[in-house]
């Protein structure tokens, strides 16, 4: 697609139930990311990807996170067990990034509104 | 770890008028990047301008720019001819360029910027 979809646009649930986030890159990049965002802050990073291998996840909260990106491309942000703290923005983004493409921008999905009840 | 700070959580200017948003950071890194992004209503991430940090001359984008000072840390937006659809929330970002593949991107706050008519 044109640029970072992302979906669902919205989620609310109740406490206590599993979410699952999804994000599809810019076809053919190599980087993807996951941020979360709080009413009136900045994007915090939580975790990323080059291909299908996790390179950082220290900033997922706690072990109720996890992400995939199984094949390289679509990238699932799963949040076990839900809590009321987990309200945020969540967004995505990907890079062109690889050995030999420099300094590439991080483009950015319209983001998941998740609000726990 | 980087910190960025910014200082104005608002600032409003005339529209045609010229406005500066501050940022500072912190970072023991010799070489990296800078970024502005601004975030419209509707929610979007859109990247403005960036900065490597190696690079002494000014990054300019039409009517944004930069004054990048290194010794200082401070990295701040110029948007000149002020026009109402700047109105929206900046965010300063700050890129390691150390590491190769990582890549994550640390923000700032924000500064809400209102446009007057």
């Amino acid at each position: 697609g044109a640029g970072v979809s992302q979906s669902p646009r919205y989620k609310v649930t109740k406490r206590g139930q599993d979410v699952a986030l999804r994000c599809d890159p810019i076809s053919g990049h190599v980087s993807l990311y996951w941020y979360r965002q709080a009413l009136g802050q900045g994007p915090e990073f939580l975790t990323y990807f080059n291909y299908e291998a996790q390179q950082d996840k220290s900033g997922l909260p706690n072990d109720r996170f996890s992400a995939e990106r199984p094949e390289g491309s679509i990238s699932t942000l799963t949040i076990q067990r839900t809590e009321q703290r987990d309200s945020a923005m969540y967004r995505c983004a990907s890079s062109r990034n690889g050995r030999g493409f420099g300094n590439q921008p991080q483009h950015f999905g319209d983001g998941t509104r998740l609000s726990i009840l | 770890a980087q910190t960025v700070t910014q200082s104005q959580p608002e600032m409003s200017v005339q529209e045609a008028e010229t406005v500066t948003l501050s940022c500072t950071y912190d970072t023991s890194e010799s070489d990296y990047y800078l970024f502005w992004y601004k975030q419209p209503p509707s929610r979007q991430m859109i990247l403005v301008i960036r900065q490597e940090a190696y690079k002494q001359q000014n990054a300019t984008e039409n009517r944004f720019s930069v004054n990048f000072q290194k010794a200082a840390k401070s990295f701040s937006l110029k948007i000149s001819d002020s026009q109402l659809g700047d109105a929206a929330m900046y965010f300063c970002a700050y890129r390691s360029r150390t590491n190769f593949g990582n890549e994550k991107l640390t923000f700032g706050t924000g500064t809400r910027l209102t446009i007057i008519p």
